[in-house]
């Protein structure tokens, strides 16, 4: 069975303070890691695709890395507009699967 | 592009009462995917259709769940009989082929 299990689940950053969220998985062969931001009472807001070991995509302050095992989603100088649980979701070869998503990990930057 | 919509955004029911809520995909996505999220857990599968064939339900899906897209356009997700424990937030998502999922705002619903 397809797994995702996050760490922290809580996370809370002083402005500026550099972190990395941690998404490790279990798949019968990965199609693709994906990550979203989700704010309270919406729903989940797509950052990155992952598809192969070894890959890293960045947008702003957030840099997201893949390996066999697991992704990190790096945080750079973190400001408080970046508080928000961040989603980790995998799906597997098939392509017709749909996500497997992990509990999230909430962060919180305080200014 | 418009972005996925969905339909209520609140829903407060009663135990008992059947709801309807409905999700307006991105246009020309011919994939529509039904998650629930409950608080503090990450969205979970309910169903899928691929244009208006319902190809794939999750276990979760219990018999009160109904879910359509007639005409392979919008889709609803019917819940009867409803009960405390179908509180939770319904999420709607959308992709062309097997891309990236891209989610609706959600319809929190609440069963007194």
């Amino acid at each position: 069975e397809d797994q995702v299990t996050q760490s922290p689940e809580a996370l809370r950053l002083q402005e500026g303070e550099s972190s990395s969220l941690n998404c490790s998985y279990t798949v019968s062969g990965l199609r693709g890691l994906f990550w979203y931001r989700q704010d309270p009472g919406k729903g989940p807001e797509f950052l990155f695709t992952l598809y192969s070991a070894g890959e890293e995509k960045e947008k702003e302050r957030l840099k997201a890395t893949l390996t066999k095992k697991e992704s990190f989603l790096h945080i750079t100088a973190p400001k408080p507009e970046d508080s928000a649980t961040y989603l980790c979701a995998v799906q597997a070869l098939s392509g017709n699967t749909p996500l497997v998503f992990g509990k999230g990990t909430r962060l919180s930057v305080i200014a | 592009d418009t972005g996925v919509s969905q339909n209520p955004r609140h829903k407060i029911t009663k135990r008992g009462q059947n709801v309807t809520f409905r999700c307006d995909p991105i246009s020309e996505h011919n994939r529509l995917y039904w998650y629930r999220q409950t608080l503090g857990q990450g969205p979970e599968f309910l169903t899928y259709f691929q244009n208006e064939a319902q190809l794939e339900k999750s276990r979760l899906l219990s018999d009160r769940f109904s879910a359509e897209r007639p005409k392979g356009s919008f889709s609803t997700l019917e819940i009867q009989r409803t009960e405390q424990g179908d509180s939770a937030m319904y999420l709607c998502a959308s992709t062309e082929g097997a891309d990236t999922q891209y989610f609706g705002p959600g319809t929190r619903l609440t069963v007194l």
